[in-house]
């Protein structure tokens, strides 16, 4: 199925240190959501977007809409060891809970 | 509140078998959605199930089936087992449609 290009795939960060990380399509999409998954869990929802553009805080996340409705990014300021997992993009393109997600972005925080 | 129950957690299965999995969506959440993840493909969208009726369907094959009841919990099946189709399978359920969802912690399904 169609799928969303997100990069990177992997990052090696030091604790306290920002990290941005994004997603592009070639399609629009409708809603933008960011999920966080650890090891034995499963996807846990972090942000969701609704509108181009918009912009969207969650503690030290922060997440945007791309304008063009075609990317989203998501910025994790002062990282911590907890933030270590996986990180998935997905988009609804027609609203209608088919969702496409992203290959994911792998963190790792070092202490 | 209750999240997303999926049961069985883990389970093992022999080519040819076939497999039922479950899926009780939060308490209200009439939507429920499967995806299959494996780590060469991603997650991928199976079906999405609301109020009974399957109203979309992922690029599967017909071995993939799945049924929702009158409570919104909801059920995949998976006939004839092939060694591709070991992955996790998780859930998703969500108020409505075009409403964020929230996963379960999957089944991993292993075919040996």
């Amino acid at each position: 199925g169609q799928q969303l290009n997100q990069s990177p795939q992997s990052m090696f960060i030091q604790e306290g240190e920002d990290v941005s990380m994004n997603c592009t399509s070639s399609s629009i999409f409708n809603t933008w959501l960011w999920y966080k998954q650890e090891p034995g869990e499963g996807p846990v929802l972090l942000i969701a977007l609704y509108k181009a553009g918009e912009l969207t805080s969650n503690g030290r996340l922060t997440a945007q809409f791309g304008i063009t409705r075609k990317d989203s990014f998501l910025n994790i300021s002062a990282s911590i060891p907890s933030d270590v997992g996986i990180y998935f993009c997905a988009g609804d393109r027609y609203n209608n809970n088919d969702m496409r997600f992203g290959a994911g972005t792998r963190l790792t925080v070092k202490p | 509140k209750a999240g997303v129950t999926q049961t069985p957690r883990y389970l093992i299965k022999t080519r040819g078998q076939q497999v039922t999995l479950s899926c009780s969506p939060i308490s209200g959440h009439r939507s429920v959605s499967w995806y299959q993840q494996t780590p060469g493909q991603g997650l991928q969208f199976l079906f999405e199930y609301f109020s009974e009726t399957q109203r979309n369907k992922g690029n599967f094959p017909g071995r993939f089936s799945g049924r929702q009841f009158s409570n919104s919990r909801s059920e995949m099946n998976v006939s004839t087992l092939e060694l591709g189709d070991s992955a996790l399978y998780l859930c998703a359920s969500s108020l409505e449609v075009g409403r964020p969802q929230h996963f379960g912690d999957g089944t991993r399904l292993s075919i040996l």
